[in-house]
């Protein structure tokens, strides 16, 4: 089966520019969270998203916003970039909303310049 | 304010020997304490998971002691290997109410095992 897929796996933006960062859960997973993880920190949330709607929001500025579509995948967007914005970006399902059991996935890591 | 404060940092333990990680909470609502192991280049993968209804769980060569009085919770990795050599984190969340999903991280410690 196959686990958590995120896409792109790297990136490099401009400051200022928008970036979409891409998740597909686990086949049979409702839920999608988004974490990002600063290189040295541990992962730091930023949004839930279970059956579509937002469920969970962390302490990340409104450039910040996510979907989720009717096949469950998931969209991460920042507009706007600061150069803090440099991190790699993960995503996480689960089947329930509970945080019980959430698969990660790799990652995708952005690099602003 | 949410945290969970995780010791040591980094950690360096000779193959066959005992690590321990260990970690403190604060909010008296989370019910749910996972800890995920990082290797470079991937996300964390969840290793073994307590509730506060059990004092011990054991995975393996892994084992969680949970200490809900003192708020604190440990990972235990007996007999090391190299292969266990990465970053572990200790997580945190409650599983009711409106932060479900939320889990809030540790900032990690950085295992190496020698050969």
């Amino acid at each position: 089966d196959a686990g958590v897929t995120q896409s792109p796996t790297h990136l490099i933006k401009t400051r200022g520019q928008h970036v979409t960062l891409r998740c597909s859960p686990i086949s049979g997973h409702k839920s999608v969270s988004w974490y990002q993880q600063v290189l040295g920190q541990g992962p730091q949330f930023i949004f839930q998203y279970y059956e579509k709607e937002e469920r969970g929001r962390g302490n990340f500025p409104d450039r910040f916003s996510a979907r989720q579509f009717p096949n469950y995948s998931s969209e991460l967007n920042v507009n706007a970039l600061l150069l803090g914005d440099s991190a790699l970006y993960l995503c996480a399902s689960s089947w329930g909303q509970g945080a019980g059991g959430y698969t990660f996935g790799s990652g995708t890591r952005l690099t602003v310049v | 304010q949410q945290q969970v404060k995780q010791s040591p940092q980094s950690l360096i333990v000779q193959k066959g020997g005992i690590s321990i990680i260990n970690c403190a909470y604060e909010n008296t609502a989370f019910d749910y304490f996972p800890w995920y192991q990082q290797f470079p280049g991937k996300g964390p993968a969840l290793l073994i998971a307590i509730r506060p209804d059990v004092s011990e769980k054991k995975e393996g060569r892994f084992t969680i002691s949970f200490n809900k009085s003192a708020k604190q919770f440990s990972l235990h990795i007996m007999d090391s290997q190299p292969g266990d050599s990465a970053t572990y984190f200790c997580a945190a969340t409650a599983t009711y109410g409106g932060s479900q999903g939320n889990l809030i991280f540790g900032k990690g410690t950085k295992l190496s095992v020698k050969p």
